[in-house]
């Protein structure tokens, strides 16, 4: 079945570039998201990507796709301590109203 | 404003009770979802409704029911079946045909007394 996978934690000086990445399993997903979450609170759209794009960029985020590898990929620019969230990497199930959603990656920036 | 209202914030649940989580949005949007949280886990799908009075079971069905009787409203009931209950609960909405464009609640953290 359908899968996403991130990695849990990412911990970044403030000012660096923050990369967060995942991976899924379904080739014909139409659009890959990104969506971040603050504490208590629910899930805000950041950016996406429609799966025949290699790149994406607005503002101070990039993404990346790689359909061969199946890899998508979050970069921050400048990160800011108000970008510490739970960023959820999600995929659209083909032929369905579905998104399947990864793990989170809780990411911490530090002074 | 225009938005999707998740209540209560807060809900505690006693053993065999039934509790019931409302989601009401403003957005005239005809598909409307139910995800559950789990630290350390993705959002995994419960039910989703495309239009009135039709809806789905998503991946985690087993002890919830939902209801589609408006467009506004998609309330998930909590049953004493489902026995692990305590989740952190999310509502979402979206214009059909915009699949990109998913738009979620504050959330509502139901736990079990």
């Amino acid at each position: 079945g359908e899968d996403v996978e991130q990695s849990l934690f990412l911990s970044v000086r403030e000012g660096d570039s923050s990369v967060i990445n995942c991976t899924y399993t379904d080739s014909s997903s139409t659009y890959l998201y990104w969506y971040k979450q603050e504490p208590g609170a629910g899930l805000q759209l950041l950016t996406y990507i429609f799966s025949n794009m290699d790149m994406k960029q607005d503002q101070r985020l990039t993404v990346l796709l790689n359909k061969k590898d199946k890899h998508l990929s979050l970069r921050i620019a400048d990160t800011q301590t108000g970008d510490s969230a739970i960023y959820f990497c999600a995929e659209s199930v083909s032929n369905t109203d579905k998104l399947i959603f990864g793990t989170g990656t809780r990411l911490q920036v530090f002074p | 404003d225009g938005g999707i209202t998740q209540s209560p914030k807060y809900l505690f649940r006693k053993e065999g009770q039934n509790v019931t989580l409302s989601c009401e949005q403003n957005l005239n949007h005809d598909a409307m979802y139910w995800y559950r949280q789990d630290p350390g886990q993705g959002l995994r799908l419960i039910y989703y409704s495309q239009i009135v009075n039709d809806f789905q079971k998503g991946d985690i069905a087993e002890g919830y029911s939902v209801s589609r009787e408006k467009k506004e409203s998609f309330p998930l009931t909590v049953t004493s079946a489902q026995k692990n209950p305590t989740a952190f609960y999310l509502c979402a909405s979206r214009p059909t045909g915009v699949t990109e464009k998913l738009f979620f609640g504050s959330g509502t953290q139901l736990s079990v007394l």
